[in-house]
């Protein structure tokens, strides 16, 4: 089945470490972004791809870094410069090309960083 | 900076009545817009897509939009308990960027 794969589900890690968040999806998609949500907030855009070895800042692109080497993968770097980490990160994908496609979502990573 | 705002409720709806969600947006350029159920601790999951002026069925869920006010809804009829949730709006501003609003919560009184 096609679908996006976010791991792990849960990561814990000490302030002060850098941190990858993987994602990879199997729908051929060209799109792919990831998000950031806090207990009771909507989802909040850190860096978008529209196509492989390009990427685009989001809103809260500060403190993360990401690649895009593969059309299937798009990891999340969640660097020491990020002042507040811990949150729920959803990867998802789209399909650029057609102006209606809707994202699809993995099911998440929890950070929670101590 | 190109916003959705959503009310963050929450919305306490009784079962079986009509729960209706709403949804402005800031980006006049805006074309797609669409409706997002998530459950605690869960992803969101698409409910509806909406790209036209006027009304779109599917089920119990009825999404409407009008574009010259800047405004999406979603309308859920025969609500249920497992409607309760949080709903999310969200908009294409560009053909590869799409934002969200922080989501209404939805709770259906059994």
């Amino acid at each position: 089945d096609g679908g996006i794969t976010q791991s792990p589900k849960y990561l814990f890690r000490k302030e002060g470490q850098n941190v990858t968040l993987s994602c990879e999806q199997n729908l051929n998609h060209d799109a792919m972004y990831w998000y950031r949500q806090d207990p009771g907030q909507g989802l909040r855009l850190i860096y978008y791809s529209q196509i492989v070895n390009d990427f685009q800042k989001g809103d809260i692109a500060e403190g993360y870094s990401v690649s895009r080497e593969k059309k299937e993968s798009f990891p999340l770097t969640v660097t020491s410069a990020q002042k507040n980490p811990t949150a729920f990160y959803l990867c998802a994908s789209s399909s650029p090309g057609q102006g209606t496609s809707p994202l699809h979502f993995g099911n998440g990573t929890r950070l929670t960083v101590t | 900076q190109k916003e959705v705002e959503q009310n963050s409720g929450p919305l306490s709806v009784p079962e079986g009545a009509i729960a209706s969600l709403n949804c402005t947006y800031s980006d006049r350029v805006s074309q797609s817009f669409f409706w997002y159920r998530q459950y605690s601790g869960k992803s969101p999951e698409l409910i509806m897509s909406i790209y036209s002026n006027g009304d779109k069925e599917d089920g119990r869920f009825t999404a409407q939009l009008n574009k010259a006010s800047q405004y999406v809804s979603l309308l859920i009829r025969d609500s249920q308990p497992s409607d309760s949730a949080t709903y999310l709006c969200a908009v294409r501003v560009r053909r590869d960027k799409i934002i969200f609003g922080k989501g209404t919560r939805l709770h259906i009184l059994p």
